[in-house]
Order: C-alpha cells, then sequence, then structure tokens
C-alpha cells in the first residue's frame, strides 16, 4: 500500500526554522519527485514546490514567494523528503502535505500541522 | 501574480448535474496548463481527481469527469451523491510553477 507520513510539525516562534519530513512505503521513493502543498487555517491549498527525483537531475522548483527560506532535499536509501523551512512566520501557519508525482500528483499524506507563534 | 479563478461556492441538488470552472488571469486554460483537480473533504487531506485536464484516476468515480471548455479548466459532477460535498481546487501549470485555484465550496442540498 502506497502511503506517506508527514512529521515533524509543531509549534514554533516567529523567526525559527523547522524541518519537516515526508517517509514514503509501499513503492521505491527514488522513483518519484515529490511535491510539497500547504494549507492555512481555513484557506485553500498553496503550492510550495517539488524536488525531481534523481534521473532527473534531482533539482527542485520552488514558489517564488518562499524561495530562499524552503529547502527541499531527499534520501532516497532511506525513502524519506524533507522540507526545510526558515525565517518561519505567522503566515506560514498551516497544514503541509507532501506528495508523489511521476508527471502528476497521485498519493499525498494526511499532512503535519505547523503553528508559528510567540 | 499569476491568480487562478474558481467560484468560492456552488449549490447542487442530489442527482443533479453541476460544473466547476478555473480560470488563469493570464489568458484562456489550455492543455499545456496540465489541470488538475482535488477533492477535500472536510478534516481530512487532498485527493487527486483528475490530471491532464481530463484523465481520471484509477479510484476517480465515473461521474466525475473533467474538460476544458471556454477558455477555462472545468469538473463536471453527473447524478451528485450526498458524499459528493467537498472542497474542490483546481491546479495549474506554468512552465516551472504551478498555481492552486482558491477552491470551490460544493454544497449538496
Amino acid at each position: 500500500e502506497v502511503q506517506l507520513v508527514e512529521s515533524g510539525g509543531g509549534l514554533v516562534q516567529p523567526g525559527r526554522s523547522l524541518r519537516l519530513s515526508c517517509k514514503a512505503s509501499g513503492f521505491t521513493l527514488g522513483d518519484y519527485a515529490v511535491s510539497w502543498f500547504r494549507q492555512a487555517p481555513g484557506k485553500g491549498l498553496e503550492w510550495i514546490g517539488f524536488i525531481r527525483s534523481k534521473a532527473f537531475g534531482g533539482t527542485a522548483e520552488y514558489a517564488a514567494s518562499l524561495k530562499g527560506r524552503f529547502t527541499f532535499s531527499r534520501d532516497d536509501s532511506k525513502g524519506i523528503a524533507w522540507l526545510q523551512m526558515n525565517s518561519l512566520n505567522t503566515e506560514d501557519t498551516g497544514v503541509y502535505y507532501c506528495a508523489r508525482k511521476k508527471g502528476f500528483v497521485d498519493y499525498l499524506g494526511q499532512g503535519t500541522l505547523v503553528s508559528v507563534s510567540s | 501574480q499569476t491568480v487562478v479563478t474558481q467560484e468560492p461556492s456552488l449549490t447542487v441538488s442530489p442527482g443533479g448535474t453541476v460544473t466547476l470552472t478555473c480560470a488563469s488571469s493570464t489568458g484562456a486554460v489550455t492543455s499545456g496548463h496540465y489541470p488538475n483537480w482535488f477533492q477535500q473533504k472536510a478534516g481530512q487531506a487532498p485527493r487527486p481527481l483528475i490530471y491532464s485536464a481530463n484523465i481520471k484516476h484509477s479510484w476517480t468515480p465515473a461521474r466525475f469527469s473533467g474538460s476544458l471548455l471556454g477558455g477555462k479548466a472545468a469538473l463536471t459532477l453527473s447524478g451528485v451523491q450526498p458524499e459528493d460535498e467537498a472542497e474542490y481546487h483546481c491546479l495549474l501549470y506554468y512552465g516551472g510553477p504551478w498555481v492552486f485555484g482558491g477552491g470551490t465550496k460544493l454544497t449538496v442540498l
């Protein structure tokens, strides 16, 4: 069974950093790109970006508004992808989802909640 | 900044038909935007329904269909069921970044 499980969310103060994890099971993570989305409370989805598979260079695309603060990485041997978030502010509060992508997104995780507050 | 626009809310009767649309501030939505549609029920993660405008995932019920209509991406539900009440999100590709619409809250009443 394909599963993606996000973790690492929690309460963090403004200006601090947080690293989210996305653990894959039931398939080979290395065969897929990993996309990241987020959803602020009561709002729509926001595309954060994605990291390509090694076969496609392992490079990443980021939403322009987040580039420079957010960074993707992956360890295919462990089946894990990460989202490093720096200089967090209150507008970064929301549920963060990872998804697998091979041309299109087909499976998402259940999400992890990030709350940025003093 | 590119904006993708969806109807904020729609209401449909059980058994009825409804079309949700997804418009781009840059002009007509085409197959090159690879429109995706996601369904999100209250308290749940989004679930992909449609990709590349009209291709269904294996779990997508037959009553859901995607198309390009009048310069927009469209999601049509035919024979709506009560369990179709949800938020529907479209996602468009812009040659690098992808952009979500604001979502449509579909009420089945």
